[in-house]
């Protein structure tokens, strides 16, 4: 067990390119989640899946936004045309369905929008 | 709507000195609170889940305490590797976890 992971661990990019973030969770571990994370402030809820199943979404998840988990193992998160206000931390965590309280988090992905 | 605030927002002790940071919370249908500590840079790291009133949690100098409507982590002689910010959060019957802002704990030598 190797803890879940997220790659990049760091992403600079220009105001309005795409970009795409990917998550390995826990294996064996049917949900992951998505938060985003601000400078002093605690992670906000994104969206997250159970197994492939994509269960909630967010207000803050703009249709500019959109998740993955195809074959419910890794997912993906695309932000398309990046805004300066998308400069956040984005964390992904997984639980295992038994214990959907406790929930292990990834080392996040540090995204600048220039 | 469901919030956590937690307090104060940052707090500086000296190596030892033993303090206490508290988490209020407002949620319908409390399914657990949780503790985290995460360091600069990194993800947030799990420490506890508290389930009901009275319950409390250990562990090395940390210790956790539920009331109905406030959560205190206690700190015992803490040490500057104890520097980290605490994050608390809860779970409602919805399965989202809210966060509160955190407090920044700084333990200087």
């Amino acid at each position: 067990d190797t803890g879940v992971s997220q790659d990049p661990r760091h992403k600079i990019t220009k105001r309005g390119q795409n970009v795409t973030f990917r998550c390995d969770p826990i294996s064996e571990h049917n949900r992951l989640y998505w938060y985003r994370q601000t400078l002093g402030q605690g992670p906000e809820f994104l969206t997250y899946f159970q197994n492939e199943a994509q269960l909630e979404k967010s207000r803050l998840l703009s249709d500019r936004f959109s998740a993955e988990r195809p074959k419910g193992s890794f997912s993906t998160l695309e932000i398309q045309r990046t805004e300066q206000g998308d400069s956040a931390m984005y964390l992904c965590a997984s639980s295992p369905l038994a214990h959907t309280d406790t929930q292990y988090f990834g080392p996040g992905t540090r995204l600048t929008v220039l | 709507e469901d919030q956590v605030t937690q307090s104060p927002e940052a707090l500086r002790l000296q190596e030892g000195e033993s303090s206490s940071l508290n988490c209020s919370y407002t949620v319908s249908g409390l399914r657990g609170l949780f503790w985290y500590r995460q360091d600069p840079g990194k993800g947030p790291e799990f420490l506890f889940t508290l389930y009901s009133a009275g319950e409390e949690k250990e562990k090395e100098r940390l210790k956790a305490t539920l009331t109905k409507k406030e959560s205190f982590l206690h700190i015992t002689a803490p040490k500057p590797e104890d520097s980290a910010t605490y994050l608390c959060a809860v779970q409602a019957g919805d399965d989202k976890i809210i966060f509160g802002k955190g407090t920044r704990l700084h333990i200087l030598p």
